[in-house]
């Protein structure tokens, strides 16, 4: 069955330091991945998307990379400031149940420490 | 402002009650979505809608309903059928229904039981 697996511990990280999480699937075959950031009792927003036939996608201080092969994709966040400390959420498209839908991972907490 | 709008924020149901949450959107998007979201999993598709008029069954439709009866507004009702209603409920739309959309989300509503 298809499978999203984010590391469901939390990842604490010194501010100023680049944060990676990590995202991997199985028995997909997306045709772009997405990440999402959510705040406590807040709803996900939209980060950035990457498409497979895109290795890496930056937008300011976040990079994307995703490898098909690995079945991965890593999240940078460099220079972390403790504002950054949230749940990060990766999504994958795929068919399911007879239909398409985008199903997302558990998400991974990031505690940025001043 | 462009957005989702989910009230109330908190919803308390009784026993053998059935309660409604409201999803509105002035993003003018076809396609309207309605997740749960427990501690440690995933958020989770209830229902979706393609367009106006239009609903289908996601992968926990068991014990909710829906109507999209105007483009802005999807409101999902908890019967009383669904024996472990307590989570915290996302509304999301996007542009279509169609790959590579992102979605946006409302700020959700935490739903517990008396």
């Amino acid at each position: 069955s298809q499978k999203i697996e984010q590391n469901s511990e939390a990842l604490n990280i010194q501010e100023g330091k680049t944060a990676t999480l990590t995202c991997n699937y199985t028995n997909y075959s997306p045709a772009y991945l997405q990440w999402y950031r959510q705040d406590p009792g807040r709803g996900p927003v939209f980060l950035l998307l990457i498409r497979e036939n895109e290795k890496e996608k930056r937008k300011e201080r976040l990079k994307v990379t995703f490898d098909t092969t690995l079945k991965q994709s890593l999240f940078h966040i460099t220079a972390s400031q403790p504002a950054d400390s949230a749940t990060y959420l990766c999504a994958l498209e795929g068919v399911s149940g007879g239909y398409q839908k985008v199903t997302f991972g558990i998400g991974t907490k990031l505690q940025v420490i001043p | 402002d462009g957005g989702i709008t989910q009230s109330p924020k908190y919803l308390f149901r009784k026993e053998g009650q059935n309660v409604t949450l409201s999803c509105e959107q002035n993003l003018n998007h076809d396609a309207m979505y309605w997740y749960r979201q427990d501690p440690g999993q995933g958020l989770r598709l209830i229902y979706y809608s393609q367009i106006v008029n239009d609903f289908q069954k996601g992968d926990i439709a068991e014990g909710y309903s829906v109507s999209r009866e105007k483009k802005e507004s999807f409101p999902l009702t908890v019967t009383s059928a669904q024996k472990n209603p307590t989570a915290f409920y996302l509304c999301a739309s996007s542009a279509s229904y169609t790959t590579n959309e992102k979605l946006f989300f409302g700020s959700g509503t935490q739903l517990s039981v008396l």
